[in-house]
């Protein structure tokens, strides 16, 4: 199994600061035959259940706001909020489908305002 | 709009059974893949389950096999997760999720509690 591990576990940013995660896989996640990162991000505020927002490692879904944004290869991946707003307030998950349909997720890092 | 609504949860005893629905809609259900994730109260995301759009492959997290069977109805538009010998490891919020690599969009998610 992909063992995924995020740090920190929870950071707290004042608003319009930057929040970075990072996340690494105990395998390489970059697939050859398409040369993608086979990793994604998700949100889950309070109540509700996780959201998508980042796939192929830096590839937005569809309306996820342009202060969201993932990096990294292979092995070590960031997901940077650029500048926190109130409404980002959640818990977020990197989650590795290189091993597609055995999914694993990182343990999640909680993300308040300072 | 997709729409996954799941049912069936509830409390029940160690060894005992329950059957989880997911009622899909808003999309071509049997064009997708779908998959069971849980959430332990308090906890982070574990996946369970998924099955390919025509029910032919099923897979499962090793902690589950051979207790639950994920199954899906592509003319009634509803997946399923039948789970036996239920064990207090097994509360958690179950989320239904179309898709079996990226996953989404989730359902609301259905309680589970196994106690005694």
């Amino acid at each position: 199994d992909i063992v995924m591990t995020q740090s920190p576990d929870s950071l707290a940013v004042s608003l319009g600061e930057r929040a970075t995660i990072n996340c690494r896989t105990s395998q390489s996640v970059l697939y050859s035959s398409n040369n993608k990162n086979h990793l994604a991000w998700y949100q889950q505020k309070p109540g509700q259940p996780p959201k998508l927002l980042i796939y192929w490692a830096s590839t937005r879904e569809s309306g996820v706001p342009d202060r969201f944004s993932g990096s990294g290869s292979g092995t070590d991946f960031t997901l940077t909020i650029s500048s926190l707003q109130a409404e980002d307030v959640a818990v977020y998950y990197c989650q590795q489908y290189y091993s597609s349909p055995q999914l694993t997720f990182g343990g999640g890092t909680k993300v308040e305002i300072k | 709009e997709v729409q996954l609504v799941e049912s069936g949860g509830g409390l029940v005893q160690p060894g005992g059974s329950l059957r989880l629905s997911c009622a899909a809609s808003g999309f071509i259900f049997s064009s997708y893949s779908m998959s069971w994730v849980r959430q332990a109260p308090g906890k982070g995301l574990e996946w369970v389950a998924s099955i390919k759009e025509d029910g032919s492959e099923k897979y499962y997290v090793d902690s589950v096999k051979g207790r639950f069977t994920i199954s899906r109805d592509n003319v009634k538009n509803s997946l399923y997760l039948q789970m036996n010998s239920l064990r207090a490891e097994d509360t958690a919020v179950y989320y239904c999720v179309r898709g079996s690599m990226l996953i989404g969009p989730w359902g609301q998610g259905t309680l589970v509690t196994v106690s005694s």
